[in-house]
């Protein structure tokens, strides 16, 4: 049973347009997000992170919103660059707990 | 910056080898952490460890084992290797527990099983 879920395998999307990534979690104990970003043949690198008392970070072109009552956060990218196209991970911890659970991914892919 | 290293890019190994994937890391972590990608599933943890000679099954341990007897190696062993263990395996460290820590991963190792 996936806890976190990235129901788009993919997303294609014009230079300086707005990305948004989507994100859904079923365990009500995650208290913190975090947003990973992965070129081929690299590890995944951290991007942006989000805790529950939030609703909204942002970090230059990124945003990540929260929303708790539906369980769903979201990454927006304004405006979206080629070097953007990567696969992006959503990822969740609960309190206490010592390991981050996995989305499937979503892969973007920004056209000039 | 944290350099989390895998000693191999690429393996190519057969079907019933014994495969071992070392990962180091060099900022004095405990906890480390061992996941597999796949297309359609994202990264599933394997084991984890939080301590030297700890260790914790993760979601899909079967067919794996793991071992940690110093701090800074994490090694994950396929007993005998079958070809539903073709995947990039990806090692992770981790300050401490729960997200505000984050993973530090490595590059990763293509592993090829035929």
């Amino acid at each position: 049973d996936q806890q976190v879920k990235q129901n788009s395998p993919s997303l294609s999307v014009q230079e300086g347009r707005i990305s948004i990534l989507n994100c859904d979690y079923t365990n009500s104990m995650f208290d913190y997000f975090l947003w990973y970003k992965k070129y081929p043949a690299e590890g995944p690198t951290f991007l942006i992170s989000i805790s529950s008392i939030k609703d909204k970070n942002e970090d230059g072109r990124f945003t990540v919103f929260l929303n708790k009552s539906a369980k769903h956060l979201s990454l927006h990218i304004v405006p979206s660059q080629p070097g953007d196209s990567a696969v992006y991970f959503c990822a969740a911890s609960a309190f206490g707990g010592n390991k981050l659970v996995f989305g499937a991914g979503t892969i973007l892919r920004v056209k000039s | 910056d944290v350099k989390v290293t895998q000693s191999s890019r690429y393996l190519v190994k057969r079907t019933g080898e014994k495969v071992f994937l070392e990962c180091v890391q060099d900022m004095d972590h405990e906890n480390m952490f061992w996941y597999r990608q796949d297309p359609g599933l994202g990264l599933r943890l394997i084991y984890f460890s939080y301590d030297v000679k700890m260790k914790e099954k993760g979601d899909i341990p079967e067919g794996y084992s793991v071992s940690r007897e110093k701090k800074e190696r994490f090694s994950l062993i396929l007993e005998s290797a079958s070809t539903n263990q073709t995947s990039m395996y990806l090692c992770a460290s981790s300050l401490g527990t729960g997200g505000p820590y984050g993973y530090t991963f490595g590059s990763g190792t293509r592993l090829t099983v035929v």
